[in-house]
């Protein structure tokens, strides 16, 4: 079965360090999003991707958030400088385009900031 | 501002009990609803989908009801497992493949 990659799962830095997390989303979809869950929340969308082309990153602290998907297919989501408040879970979906609805979930990278 | 909510952070169920949870939108534009279910440290994932002209859509063991008049989603679990113990979010398609979640329930099913 088709998945959502990500890594890595686990990430601990310390705060003002630069982090980055991967994504591989599944073949043939053109929309990718990154969100960020903290512990006991719902996700929350940081940034859409159609293809290469970014839909809404408008929830996306761009001081220190920056992603990209130079190709159209995985994407990188970086954050620099890291701070303590960035500790969460971070979790890439995917789904086809034109496609309402189903979204598929990679299993998210924890960031630890220290 | 609008949002997808849920009315109760936790819901405790006898196995072999149907589970309902509950959830409130607010954005009377939104015509495409979906529940996820997140295990523990894993993303969430898909159960089942419902668009605005339905207000009842049944897959395997669960159905969904959809109350657009009070804005109100519900997910009903039948025969609840202990494999159906996670959290559960209502999420909301704001457009654009955009999607809203609300805080989650978390189900805890007792043997």
């Amino acid at each position: 079965e088709a998945e959502v990659a990500q890594s890595p799962r686990y990430k601990i830095t310390e705060k003002s360090q630069a982090v980055a997390f991967w994504c591989d989303p599944i073949s043939g979809h053109a929309t990718l999003y990154w969100y960020r869950q903290i512990l006991g929340q719902g996700p929350e969308l940081l940034v859409q991707f159609q293809d290469e082309s970014v839909v809404d990153d408008s929830q996306l602290p761009k001081d220190r958030f920056s992603a990209e998907r130079l190709k159209g297919v995985d994407s990188t989501l970086k954050i620099q400088p890291a701070e303590l408040g960035d500790s969460a879970m971070y979790l890439c979906a995917s789904s086809l385009a034109g496609v309402d609805g189903e979204a598929f979930f990679g299993q998210g990278t924890r960031l630890t900031v220290v | 501002g609008e949002s997808v909510g849920l009315h109760l952070p936790t819901l405790s169920v006898q196995e072999g009990d149907n589970s309902i949870i509950n959830c409130a939108y607010s954005n009377s534009a939104s015509d495409y609803f979906i529940w996820y279910k997140q295990e523990s440290g894993k993303g969430p994932q898909f159960i089942i989908d419902i668009r605005s002209n339905m207000d009842k859509r049944q897959g395997q063991r669960v159905t969904v009801l959809l109350n657009k008049t009070v804005k109100h989603l519900s997910l009903q679990i039948a025969a609840t497992q202990p494999g159906d113990s996670a959290v559960y979010f209502c999420a909301e398609n704001l457009g654009d493949y955009k999607l809203s979640f609300g805080a989650g329930t978390t189900v805890t099913v007792r043997a």
